[in-house]
């Protein structure tokens, strides 16, 4: 079954330094690629996605590449912030199951200090 | 304004209780899920719902029951609360006219705890 692994935290970062969780997937069909983020106390918004093979994706200074090939997502920035300090969740949506489920990875905690 | 409320927001209950969390949204959205997330598991998904009269059971719904009142209203109860329902639940929406995606829209969570 399709299925989303990330690295595990929680990962401890000083401010304005380069950032990378990584993210890969097993899917039987053509996903779209996600990255939730979470902040403290609140649910989880989008904070980029991709949607066919190549594909990148940006948002507040994240990237993420969809790369086939590797099958993987991996989230980067090139300098964090301590307002950068949130869960992040790699997920992916495969329209080719019987339901556009999404699936979720376990979350990486970040903790950016001043 | 918020477009995807849960109500409670916190809730601390006593096992065998019968417990409901409610999800409303404003978004205009057939699909509702619900899922439970607990540390290190990520997101589960309990039920989900692509319109009123279509209700179906995700990977982890035993022990739980969801109805859809109407398209904007999701409820989901628990019939005889146990501790290890103890998690954050949270209520999420899509839209299935965005092309090659099920982007989903968050409530901010219900946190769940049962003594």
């Amino acid at each position: 079954g399709d299925s989303v692994t990330q690295m595990e935290g929680p990962v401890t970062l000083s401010e304005e330094a380069f950032l990378t969780i990584n993210c890969t997937y097993t899917a039987t069909g053509y996903p779209s690629l996600f990255w939730y983020v979470q902040y403290p106390g609140e649910g989880l918004q989008l904070l980029l996605k991709a949607t066919k093979a190549d594909d990148k994706g940006s948002n507040k200074g994240f990237e993420a590449t969809y790369r086939k090939e590797t099958t993987s997502f991996h989230l980067e920035k090139g300098s964090v912030q301590v307002s950068d300090s949130a869960v992040y969740f790699c997920a992916l949506s495969d329209r080719s199951t019987s339901y556009d489920k999404v699936i979720f990875g376990p979350g990486t905690s970040l903790s950016v200090i001043p | 304004d918020a477009d995807v409320t849960q109500t409670p927001r916190n809730r601390i209950t006593k096992t065998g209780k019968r417990i409901m969390l409610e999800c409303s949204q404003t978004k205009g959205h057939d699909r509702m899920y619900w899922y439970r997330q607990d540390p290190g598991l990520g997101l589960r998904l309990i039920y989900y719902s692509f319109d009123v009269k279509d209700i179906n059971k995700g990977e982890i719904s035993d022990g739980y029951s969801v109805s859809r009142q109407a398209q904007a209203k999701f409820s989901l109860s628990l019939e005889s609360a146990i501790p290890n329902q103890t998690a954050l639940y949270f209520c999420a929406t899509s839209d299935p006219g965005l092309p090659r995606s099920n982007e989903q829209f968050f409530g901010p969570g219900t946190r769940l705890t049962v003594l």
